[in-house]
């Protein structure tokens, strides 16, 4: 089973700046695979981006997905005020796995 | 328009079994690359993947669940049923349902789930 482990734990920003997020695999996994979720308080997961780097419908452009392999990347390049949220990656390959999500906070 | 909503107990005792219902609308489980999925959050933690039933009625199970879950699909209802039996406190979570949508990358089909239901609690407690 590919373990995700998404780091940092929490990211403390302030609007306006840009947020990094990694997730990295336990073992290779294919771009194809590699899913990016948002989640607020008590809501449902949103896809954010899927293909490692596509965005879904209706996502602003200021998400970007990149990586390859073992080790992909969740950019928000400006945050707004309503990015407030944990971010999880998600493969799906031999088993599907979640990673254990980032949340990113106001400062 | 794609909606998809979980139903079943709030509250289950330990060692009963665990029926969840998730009624979809919006597209039809007999239709070629599509598939739906149960996703579950103990409160305060990450998402963990629980089973995933394609429109071919073919069926993945979380490797460390597979024992004790089974999930059906009724078609003509629009329904996914997912049983799981021997329940235990752990099990406590939101219990969410989402469609599952095939994309046909370079080197392999894969699935996302791009659509979730409103999630339902259960409550494992005796």
């Amino acid at each position: 089973e590919v373990v995700l482990t998404q780091s940092p734990g929490t990211l403390s920003l302030s609007p306006g700046e840009r947020a990094t997020l990694s997730c990295r695999a336990s073992q290779s996994v294919s771009s194809s695979d590699l899913v990016w979720f948002q989640q607020k308080p008590g809501q449902s997961p949103r896809l954010l981006i899927y293909g490692a780097s596509i965005r879904a419908t209706g996502i602003p452009d200021r998400f970007s997905g990149g990586g390859s392999e073992t080790d992909f990347t969740l950019t928000i390049s400006r945050l707004e005020p309503e990015d407030f949220a944990v971010y999880y990656c998600q493969q799906y390959g031999s088993s599907l796995t979640f990673g254990g999500g980032t949340k990113v906070e106001i400062k | 328009q794609i909606t998809l909503k979980e139903s079943g107990p709030t509250l289950v005792k330990p060692t009963q079994t665990l029926t969840l219902t998730c009624t979809f609308s919006g597209f039809s489980l007999s239709t070629s690359a599509v598939g739906v999925g149960w996703i579950r959050q103990s409160p305060g933690k990450a998402l963990e993947w629980l089973a995933l039933i394609y429109w071919d009625d073919d069926k993945r199970y979380s490797p460390s669940l597979k024992s004790r879950l089974t999930i059906t699909k009724d078609t003509s209802k629009n329904q996914v049923v997912l049983t799981m039996t021997n329940v235990d406190p752990v099990d406590t979570a939101t219990y969410y349902c989402a469609h599952g949508k095939a994309w046909f990358g370079e080197l392999s089909t894969t699935y996302y789930f791009d659509y979730w239901g409103q999630g339902t609690l259960v409550t494992v407690s005796s």
